[in-house]
């Protein structure tokens, strides 16, 4: 399965950050699909998650702002962060488990990098 | 939620080298532990997952271990391609999954 994130590079601060992250070679049927972010030069941080039905578990950091949904006759995964701020900044990536497994990793997108600045 | 430490935070190694980065967790997490590798610009790589079992398709080189709140990551004999940045990742419970801080891998 290959994993495919998109969206604006660029956000201004208080808005709305929007990715979609495109599933080919596979079905995100029965599948866990998780966001991670990693700020410049730092870490990983753990977002969420949803299930194919819907069933979404949020970073409780986040959980405020964030909402992971997901849309399988587009076989997509999308995620939303409102009211954004330069500490959003960061590498976006999409991830899943080909086993079904809603713990570890083993199928990444590239990540795509967006920019909170005004 | 689980705070996860690992040490340390850059480790220079030869090629050849036995190495080993430590990951400690701030609360017992069984083994409910997962290992990658991540190169600039990449996206992290799946190493090892329930805190010993090694990813299919991962070199047998790479091996871990540990369980509850200590656990090791070993590369028993590193090749050029292994430097790079690792990161161990929690995941007990059902609310919070949290990474290390990672280790970088530099070569002497």
């Amino acid at each position: 399965v290959q994993l495919q994130a998109s969206g604006p590079g660029l956000v201004k601060p208080s808005e709305t950050l929007s990715l979609t992250c495109t599933v080919s070679g596979g079905s995100i049927s029965h599948y866990y699909w998780t966001w991670i972010r990693q700020s410049p030069g730092k870490g990983l941080e753990w977002i969420g998650y949803v299930y194919y039905s819907g069933v979404a578990n949020y970073n409780p950091s986040l959980s405020s702002r964030v909402t992971i949904s997901a849309d399988t006759s587009k076989n997509q995964v999308s995620l939303k962060l409102t009211s954004v701020t330069a500490a959003d900044t960061a590498v976006y990536f999409c991830a899943t488990s080909s086993v079904g497994s809603n713990y570890y990793y083993d199928s990444w997108g590239q990540g795509t990098l967006v920019t909170v600045s005004s | 939620d689980v705070q996860m430490t690992q040490s340390p935070s850059t480790l220079s190694a030869s090629v050849g080298d036995r190495v080993t980065v430590t990951c400690r967790a701030s609360q017992t997490i069984g083994t409910w532990l997962a290992w990658y590798q991540q190169k600039p610009g990449k996206a992290p790589k799946l190493l090892i997952y329930d805190a010993s079992n090694l990813q299919s398709g991962v070199p047998s080189r790479f091996s871990g271990s540990g369980s509850g709140t200590e656990f090791t990551l070993t590369i028993s004999s590193l090749q050029p391609d292994d430097f790079a940045t690792y990161y161990c990742q929690q995941y007990h419970g059902y609310s919070l999954y949290t990474f290390g801080q990672g280790t970088k891998l530099e070569i002497k």
